[in-house]
């Protein structure tokens, strides 16, 4: 079965200034995918970032970008210019390209410092 | 347009009731799935349906259950409740299948004393 492992349950981070979220995934599958998620206290989960495990390219939305690392099995979020609105729970998940279900990580609480 | 749909937001249930949870997908979105999310285990998947039929089912018993209609809207029914099932139950949807990630909806936070 695929795990996700988030090891950072808390982080902080100043305005303005970037903020790495790590998140490390087990599988034997070469067809999958991950993603982040973002939760705010409104309890909807919105997603952040998408990557396919097949392209090399890391994926990279405005203030957001991934370091996908497939030999590490690896697949952390960067977020630059953090902004107040970004504090919120950080979920990794990952779902295969075989038809399961999302396995999501335990999160990362994210705080950001004016 | 109009984002996933949960209802009610809040419910309290005593412990052996049954509930039931409603979620309406963002409209042309033929996949919902539903998860349970609390503090110990974090999220955990329960049930995907495609078309009115169920996909997937994670490891939850079978007083967890759930359907699908034909216009896509989605129903969990969790009976003989137990003080565990407190938890925040979250519906999303997707167009193309759940590689391109899920819509959620805000949840329904159920507390069963």
């Amino acid at each position: 079965a695929q795990t996700v492992t988030q090891s950072q349950p808390e982080m902080s981070v100043q305005e303005a200034e970037t903020v790495t979220l790590s998140c490390t995934y087990d599988t034997s599958e070469s067809d999958y995918y991950l993603f982040w998620y973002k939760q705010p206290p409104s309890r909807q989960m919105i997603l952040v970032i998408r990557q396919e495990a097949y392209k090399q390219q890391n994926a990279t939305e405005n203030r957001f970008s991934v370091n996908f690392q497939k030999a590490a099995k690896s697949f952390s979020l960067k977020i630059s210019d953090s902004q107040l609105g970004d504090a919120a729970m950080y979920f990794c998940a990952y779902r295969s390209g075989y038809g399961q279900n999302f396995v999501f990580g335990p999160g990362t609480r994210l705080s950001v410092l004016p | 347009k109009a984002g996933v749909t949960q209802t009610p937001r809040y419910l309290i249930k005593t412990r052996g009731q049954q509930v039931t949870l409603s979620c309406s997908p963002i409209s042309g979105h033929r996949s919902v799935s539903w998860y349970q999310q609390t503090p110990g285990q974090g999220l955990q998947f329960l049930f995907e349906y495609f078309s009115e039929t169920q996909r997937n089912k994670g490891n939850f018993p079978g007083r967890f259950s759930g359907r699908q209609f034909s216009n896509s809207r989605s129903e969990m029914n969790v009976s003989t409740l137990e003080l565990g099932d407190s938890a925040l139950y979250l519906c999303a949807s997707s167009a193309y299948g759940t590689n391109y990630g899920y819509t959620f909806g805000s949840g329904t936070r159920l507390t069963v004393v």
